[in-house]
């Protein structure tokens, strides 16, 4: 069974420092989310992509937020410079049509 | 706003106890709704949907019944266990199908 796949799965940095989160969604599906999950709380979703158009990123804090998908495949969601809050678990999800999600098994990042 | 209301937790129930969690939602139009499961340190699993009003999405033995004139989507299961200890989270995507909002989670403990 295809699955959205990301990496790396655990992230440890340092406070102002630069940090990417890589997403390879299932074949064939058009659309991709990045969302932000904070431990107790549901995800949040960050941006989305229909193809590699951006769809919506009124939730990405672009002073330091940068989001891409210059192929239409796989997306890059990096931070820079990383604050303490950013703190969370951040998923990848997939759909091929806007009624049902997939997601990836998530980038747990730790800011220290 | 769109928006999805779930009880709060945690649960916690004997094995072979019967399991609801409730999940309101407002929406303009006709939403979707979905469970979602998330074990620990994992992302999401779509657990069950359903699309229009009167469904009943069921999986693994749970399921949840798209009431519109309640504007609920509780989910059921007869017989927990313990394998079924995880967070879940209620979801709906709306008319236009471009955003999923999620419940903030029910975090569910099966104790043999």
């Amino acid at each position: 069974e295809a699955e959205v796949a990301q990496s790396p799965r655990y992230k440890i940095t340092e406070k102002s420092q630069a940090v990417a989160f890589w997403c390879d969604p299932i074949s064939g599906h058009a659309t991709l989310y990045w969302y932000r999950q904070i431990l107790g709380q549901g995800p949040e979703l960050l941006v989305q992509f229909q193809d590699e158009s951006v769809v919506d990123d009124s939730q990405l804090p672009k002073d330091r937020f940068s989001a891409e998908r210059l192929k239409g495949v796989d997306s890059t969601l990096k931070i820079q410079p990383a604050e303490l809050g950013d703190s969370a678990m951040y998923l990848c999800a997939s759909s091929r049509s806007t009624y049902e999600q997939y997601f990836g098994p998530g980038t747990r990042l730790t800011v220290t | 706003g769109d928006s999805v209301t779930q009880m709060e937790g945690p649960v916690t129930l004997s094995e072979e106890a019967f399991l609801t969690i409730n999940c309101t939602y407002t929406a303009t139009g006709y939403p979707s709704l979905f469970w979602y499961v998330q074990y620990p340190g994992e992302g999401l699993q779509l657990l069950l949907k359903a699309t229009k009003a009167d469904d009943k999405g069921s999986n693994k033995g749970f399921e949840a019944t798209y009431r519109k004139e309640t504007t609920s989507f509780h989910l059921e299961k007869g017989s927990v266990q313990v394998s079924d200890s995880a967070v879940y989270f209620c979801a709906l995507s709306g008319n236009t199908g471009n955003q999923f909002y999620f419940g903030t989670g029910t975090s569910l403990t099966v104790i043999p």
